[in-house]
């Protein structure tokens, strides 16, 4: 079975801290994705990443940066932690070209 | 802006009924097409994947594509009360399988 793992279920941070979420994933695959999800909006992606040490942007990246130095290993931090980026944070991973395997979810709460 | 478009819903349907599932996208050349289930404050799971027009079977679930309407739907026959989730429609865009998520359908299944 694939798996996906995420750090932490629930993280609660000030505003103002830097903040670091981490994804494993155990498949091998080349592909992992950062999205949030927020009531109402759906799920949006905020950074992927396609191959060590590669990345490219999403839909939101402002606020966010990745970091993958392993291929099993997919890092997403919140530079200076805001209000506006409590939410529930989705890590998944993939072949190119198929679907998509997500972790557990943390929900981050930024005081 | 590529979009794929959901009901929100609810979606209600009484236990035994086919519920029916239904997500429209923007981009003409999207080749891959998957539905997800999401249960409440869990992460997304995949149900199926469908990349051929027509329909493909799995169980109980039925997805239906028709490229020509820009058209994906999921059908759930015999819907049991486990089926009670949010199913969210996801559409590949561009290349290293970049997904798409509609803001996904609340489906409720009552005894």
């Amino acid at each position: 079975d694939v798996k996906v793992t995420q750090s932490s279920r629930y993280l609660v941070k000030r505003t103002g801290e830097k903040v670091f979420l981490e994804c494993v994933q155990d498949m091998d695959h080349e592909n992992m994705f950062w999205y949030r999800q927020d009531p109402g909006l759906g799920l949006r992606l905020i950074y992927f990443s396609y191959d060590v040490k590669m990345k490219e942007k999403g839909d939101i990246p402002e606020g966010y940066s990745v970091s993958r130095e392993k291929k099993e290993r997919f890092s997403l931090i919140l530079e200076s932690a805001s209000t506006n980026q409590t939410s529930m944070y989705l890590c998944a991973s993939s072949f190119p070209y198929n679907e998509q395997f997500f972790g557990p979810g943390t929900r981050l709460t930024v005081l | 802006q590529k979009e794929v478009e959901q009901n929100s819903g609810p979606l209600s349907v009484p236990e035994g009924a086919i519920a029916s599932l239904n997500c429209t996208y923007s981009d003409r050349g999207s080749q891959s097409f998957f539905w997800y289930r999401q249960y409440s404050g869990k992460s997304p799971e995949l149900i199926m994947f469908i990349y051929s027009n027509g329909d493909k079977e799995d169980g109980r679930f039925t997805a239906q594509l028709n490229k020509a309407s820009q058209y994906v739907s999921l059908l759930i026959r015999d819907s049991q009360p486990s089926d009670s989730a949010t199913y969210l429609c996801a559409v590949n865009s561009g290349g290293y399988n970049k997904l798409i998520f509609g803001a996904g359908t609340r489906l409720a299944v009552h005894p």
